[in-house]
């Protein structure tokens, strides 16, 4: 079947650093987006990654390696509003659908 | 404003009985999406559309109809089929152009 593995919880205070990984098994893999989403909310993009290597986007960073079948969130200077669940999913090819494939979400708590 | 809405954002209903979730997209998009997500679980693919008057079923398509007479509109119908059918419900929408995809508020539905 398909499915992407992410952490269920990651605890982290103020001003730190954090990684989010997510390891997938998809057939038709085409790339890696990533997904916030507070409680209660609609999930609001935050990247994507179709190739292998970094993308950054502020203070948000996301990684891709296709050969691992592997890739990671990256917070820094993480603030109290970045208290939310975060999930990867994977884009399909499949013919003239993308599908997205998500994974189960990790929930991020920011501690003062 | 562009965007997605759905309605109601609360929808209670007794069993046995069928019911229609709203979304209209005013973003022009041919893409849309119906997810389901259970408590502490990732976004499930009930139905899509690539363009209008097709679709396809999700990986959980059972007990739930869709149509797509136009563009803007894709209303979700959960029948009395659904074995489970409490959940909160998200729609989404994507331009052929990115694979990004974009989320309305979603509406909670509640089987009493």
């Amino acid at each position: 079947g398909q499915s992407l593995e992410q952490p269920s919880e990651v605890t982290a205070v103020e001003g730190a650093i954090v990684q989010i990984n997510c390891t997938y098994q998809t057939s038709g893999f085409y790339g890696l987006s990533w997904y916030q989403q507070h409680d209660g909310g609609a999930p609001t993009f935050l990247s994507y990654n179709a190739l292998d290597g970094l993308e950054e986007t502020g203070r948000f960073s996301s990684f891709l390696s296709r050969s691992d079948s592997y890739g990671y969130l990256l917070l820094q200077e993480l603030q109290m509003k970045d208290s939310a669940s975060y999930f990867c999913a994977a884009t399909l090819s499949g013919g003239a659908t993308n599908k997205l494939i998500f994974g189960t979400g990790t929930l991020l708590a920011v501690q003062p | 404003d562009g965007g997605i809405t759905q309605s109601p954002k609360y929808l209670f209903r007794k069993e046995g009985q069928n019911v229609t979730l709203s979304c209209e997209q005013n973003l022009n998009h041919d893409a849309m999406y119906w997810y389901r997500q259970d408590p502490g679980q990732g976004l499930r693919l009930i139905y899509y559309s690539q363009i209008v008057n097709d679709f396809q079923k999700g990986d959980i398509a059972e007990g739930y109809s869709v149509s797509r007479e136009k563009k803007e509109s894709f209303p979700l119908t959960v029948t009395s089929a659904q074995k489970n059918p409490t959940a909160f419900y998200l729609c989404a929408s994507k331009s052929g152009s990115t694979d990004t995809q974009y989320f309305g508020p979603g509406t909670r539905l509640t089987v009493l």
